[in-house]
């Protein structure tokens, strides 16, 4: 099955830096990958996601890279506020088979200082 | 529309109880699912339905029942609690298709003891 691995588990940084997170997967037939933030005692909501047909998605402030050769994608957040502080997981399926079903990394503690 | 609505909110069971978690959803949505968060593990699925009547098993099914009478509604039963039970659970729901969101319950902070 599907295996996917998040990169930092923790991440600090002052407000207006940039933040990335990373994810790889292992099923190269996977091919949708969404990323979900959680703020604390919230529910997941979906933030952004990425089809294997495009290479990066831009939403504001948000972004999507993905590399289907070496199997990973990652997050990129532009001048980070402090209401982006939450836990964000990065998720894969094969859409053909995954009937709804998602893969999660481990997640990612983002923490932005004021 | 509510969305993904689970019950309680919160449960402490002692070892060896059984009880239901309960999970409503009103977009009329095909695909159920339910997960588990623990601490540096993310998000993993226990179970998994594509419409009523049909229900697999995920990730980690031992321990846990789950029926689909109504397109609305995806239970889950724990059986005989276990410590190693005590998790949060989530609810998600979706449309049929591909690339569809799964809208997540606002969650069930069970413990074990």
């Amino acid at each position: 099955g599907e295996n996917v691995e998040q990169h930092p588990s923790t991440l600090s940084v002052q407000e207006g830096d940039s933040a990335v997170i990373k994810c790889t997967y292992s099923d190269s037939a996977s091919n949708y990958f969404p990323w979900y933030k959680q703020e604390l005692g919230k529910r997941p909501q979906l933030i952004i996601d990425i089809r294997s047909n495009v290479g990066e998605k831009k939403d504001q402030r948000i972004a999507v890279t993905l590399n289907k050769t070496a199997k990973h994608f990652s997050l990129h957040i532009t001048e980070t506020q402090p209401e982006d502080s939450a836990v964000y997981f990065c998720a894969a399926s094969r859409t053909s088979t995954s009937y709804g079903k998602l893969t999660f990394g481990q997640g990612t503690i983002l923490t932005v200082h004021p | 529309n509510a969305g993904v609505t689970q019950t309680p909110k919160f449960q402490v069971l002692k070892t060896g109880q059984s009880m239901t978690l309960q999970c409503a959803q009103d977009m009329n949505h095909e695909y159920m699912s339910w997960y588990r968060q623990d601490p540096g593990m993310g998000l993993r699925l226990i179970h998994y339905s594509v419409g009523a009547g049909i229900t697999d098993q995920g990730e980690v099914p031992n321990g846990y029942n789950v029926s689909r009478s109504t397109t609305e509604d995806f239970p889950l039963r724990l059986l005989s609690a276990a410590p190693s039970q005590t998790s949060v659970y989530f609810c998600a729901s979706s449309r049929q298709g591909s690339f569809t969101e799964a809208f997540f319950g606002q969650g069930t902070r069970l413990t074990v003891v």
